[in-house]
């Protein structure tokens, strides 16, 4: 099982400013990865595909970045609807989430 | 407007049974693989099972394999889900999704609200 491990588990940010988020694979998943983020009570919404490729209606302000074990959620310019958990997922062999970040308000 | 609506979710004794139902709209359901993803309370989300277009082929996680049973109908433009032998670490909100990519690895674009299942006696 390819185990994803996201850093950290809790990033306190304020709003305007950058958000860095981690994630890594135990093995390599060449860009077989997404991100998703979820809000209290709601379904994930997909954010990220392919490491770097922003889902339909994904603001410019989301970039994804990486490749074979250590990718990167970007988040600039923080608005108050990005507070939220953000999950990575590799989809290279089977299919397995990070345990997320949760992104909250400094 | 794509929409997933997931039913069937509730309360069960350990050992027993449920089937989940998610009806699809607003995109070409039969062209889509589909799958099943969960949340326990307060967890992170766990892929569950993934269902091809036709439904001829099925995968499951390791934990469910035996015990779950996905299946879909195009014409009814619906997905399922059949649970036997139900344990409480089945306890989640179970997702429906829309699977995109390739049939080597799937990304989840579109989601249902979910459906709480219960495990308890």
């Amino acid at each position: 099982e390819i185990v994803m491990t996201q850093s950290p588990a809790t990033l306190s940010v304020s709003p305007g400013a950058r958000a860095t988020l981690s994630c890594r694979a135990s093995q390599s998943i060449d860009s077989n990865l997404a991100w998703y983020q979820q809000k209290p009570g709601q379904a994930p919404r997909l954010l990220i595909y392919g490491a770097s490729t922003r889902a339909t209606g994904i603001p410019a302000r989301f970039s994804g970045t990486g490749s074979g074990t250590e990718f990167t959620l970007t988040i600039t310019s923080l608005q108050s609807e990005d507070f939220a958990v953000y999950y990575c997922q590799q989809y290279h062999f089977w299919y397995t989430f990070g345990q997320g970040t949760k992104l909250e308000i400094k | 407007e794509v929409q997933l609506v997931e039913s069937g979710g509730g309360w069960v004794q350990p050992g027993g049974s449920l089937r989940l139902s998610c009806a699809a709209s607003g995109f070409s359901f039969r062209s889509y693989w589909m799958s099943w993803v969960r949340q326990a309370p307060g967890k992170g989300l766990e892929w569950v099972a993934n269902i091809r277009q036709d439904g001829s082929l099925t995968f499951y996680v390791d934990s469910v394999k035996g015990r779950f049973t996905g299946s879909r109908d195009n014409a009814k433009n619906s997905l399922y889900l059949q649970m036997d032998s139900l344990r409480a670490e089945d306890t989640a909100v179970y997702y429906c999704a829309r699977g995109s990519g390739s049939d080597f690895g799937l990304y989840f674009d579109q989601w249902g609200q979910g459906t709480l299942v219960t495990v308890s006696s």
